[in-house]
């Protein structure tokens, strides 16, 4: 069974203070690796996309790097409005089940707080 | 375009009562799913469909049943309400492309309906 852990649970940053937040991940056959960011009352809105280890992509002031065992998402410089839960997810191998294709597990998420 | 609507944003039921939750998309995607958040626990899937007519269930599919009768919509229908079932639900839905060593898909969330059953 998949699993996903996100660490910490919460983190408090002051504005511009750099910082990482962890995704662990056990799965047979990583498809994907997703980052979403979640608002107070709204739905995840969809981050990043990794597929191997050793992919990175950026987004303004976040960057997400992927291992064979976890995932990184590194904030430079954060201001008040990145405040948000990051939630990672992971997808699992291809399956002849159809709808398995399509399957994210997720992660419990870390709320961060930047403080101005 | 809407992306994915789902309604309505927050009820209050009995329990014991009946009531479905809209989801609807309009991106022609083929994969729709269902999932509740809960304090503490991370999205867990209750049901999900590959396309019109084909529904599956997810990890925790009990009191809830779905149909799909249309690409765009994606019911999730509470059979007889219980307290248990109090959370947030997220309805989402997705394309698919690539071939099998590269995918390229992302979900696409709803706002959310807030569901309190007493």
């Amino acid at each position: 069974e998949d699993q996903v852990t996100q660490s910490p649970e919460a983190l408090r940053l002051q504005e511009g203070e750099s910082s990482s937040l962890n995704c662990s991940y056990t799965v047979s056959g990583l498809r994907g690796l997703f980052w979403y960011r979640q608002d107070p009352g709204k739905g995840p809105e969809f981050l990043f996309t990794l597929y191997s280890a050793g992919e990175e992509k950026e987004k303004e002031r976040l960057k997400a790097t992927l291992t064979k065992k976890e995932s990184f998402l590194h904030i430079t410089a954060p201001k008040p409005e990145d405040s948000a839960t990051y939630l990672c997810a992971v997808q699992g191998p291809r399956s002849y089940s159809g709808g398995s294709n399509y399957k994210l597990t997720f992660g419990k998420g870390t709320l961060l707080t930047v403080n101005p | 375009n809407a992306g994915v609507t789902q309604t309505p944003k927050f009820q209050v039921l009995k329990t014991g009562q009946s009531m479905t939750l809209q989801c609807a998309q309009d991106m022609n995607h083929e994969y729709m799913s269902w999932y509740r958040q809960d304090p503490g626990m991370g999205l867990r899937l209750i049901h999900y469909s590959v396309g019109a007519g084909i529904t599956d269930q997810g990890e925790v599919p009990n009191g809830y049943n779905v149909s799909r009768s249309t690409t765009e919509d994606f019911p999730l229908r509470l059979l007889s309400a219980a307290p248990s079932q109090t959370s947030v639900y997220f309805c989402a839905s997705s394309y698919y492309t690539g071939t099998a060593t590269a995918n390229n898909y992302g979900y696409t969330f709803g706002s959310g309906t807030r569901l309190t059953v007493v």
